[in-house]
């Protein structure tokens, strides 16, 4: 079945880069999205990237597609404790005339000043 | 725009008990979502909506109910609460891709339920 993984912890230094991956099932995913959600509230879409893309750069986020080893990551640049937060990783997929969407357990990014 | 927004942020419910969770969206989106965040674990979606009048059952739809009478509104019922639903529930929504969408779903701030 359908499938998303993601390491469940993260710990970075204010100011370095963040790479937090993510490795799916299904190659039938139409767009693979990046979901930010800090305490207490819904998720907030930071990116997405069509499935027929291999990169695609946001001001300080570059989120990586390799298609053949079903891996997407998602890069934060300079980060700041502003960032420290779950990250979801989904794809969605096509199916019976509509689409479903599978998303990760999410990966709590903790921001060290 | 609102945006999508949920009612209410917390509940406490004892073992029986029934209630409504409520969902509503100003963006005119035909597809809506309820969602379970269980400690740990993904979003399992529990019941979606392509339009008004029209709802299927998601992954884990037992114990639930929902209803679809107008584009902006989509409430989640819980008929008999189990300590099993405890949980967060979030609603979202999105656009249909004939509107230039991709399938971006917007999320609620979550509800915050206790049974027990």
């Amino acid at each position: 079945g359908e499938d998303v993984e993601q390491s469940l912890f993260l710990s970075v230094r204010e100011g370095d880069s963040s790479v937090i991956n993510c490795t799916y099932t299904d190659s039938s995913s139409t767009y693979l999205y990046w979901y930010k959600q800090e305490p207490g509230a819904g998720l907030q879409l930071l990116t997405y990237i069509f499935s027929n893309m291999d990169m695609k750069q946001d001001q300080r986020l570059t989120v990586l597609l390799n298609k053949k080893d079903k891996h997407l990551s998602l890069r934060i640049a300079d980060t700041q404790t502003g960032d420290s937060a779950i990250y979801f990783c989904a794809e969605s997929i096509s199916t019976s005339g509509t689409y479903k969407y599978i998303f990760g357990t999410g990966t709590r990014l903790k921001v060290l000043a | 725009n609102a945006g999508v927004t949920q009612t209410p942020k917390f509940r406490i419910l004892k073992i029986g008990q029934s209630m409504t969770l409520q969902c509503a969206q100003d963006m005119n989106h035909n597809y809506m979502y309820w969602y379970r965040q269980d400690p740990g674990m993904g979003l399992k979606l529990i019941y979606y909506s392509v339009g008004a009048g029209i709802t299927d059952k998601g992954e884990v739809p037992n114990g639930y109910n929902v209803s679809r009478s107008t584009t902006e509104d989509f409430p989640l019922r819980l008929e008999l609460a189990a300590p099993s639903q405890t949980s967060v529930y979030f609603c979202a929504s999105r656009k249909g891709l004939a509107g230039g969408g991709v399938l971006t779903q917007y999320f609620g701030p979550g509800t915050r339920l206790t049974v027990l």
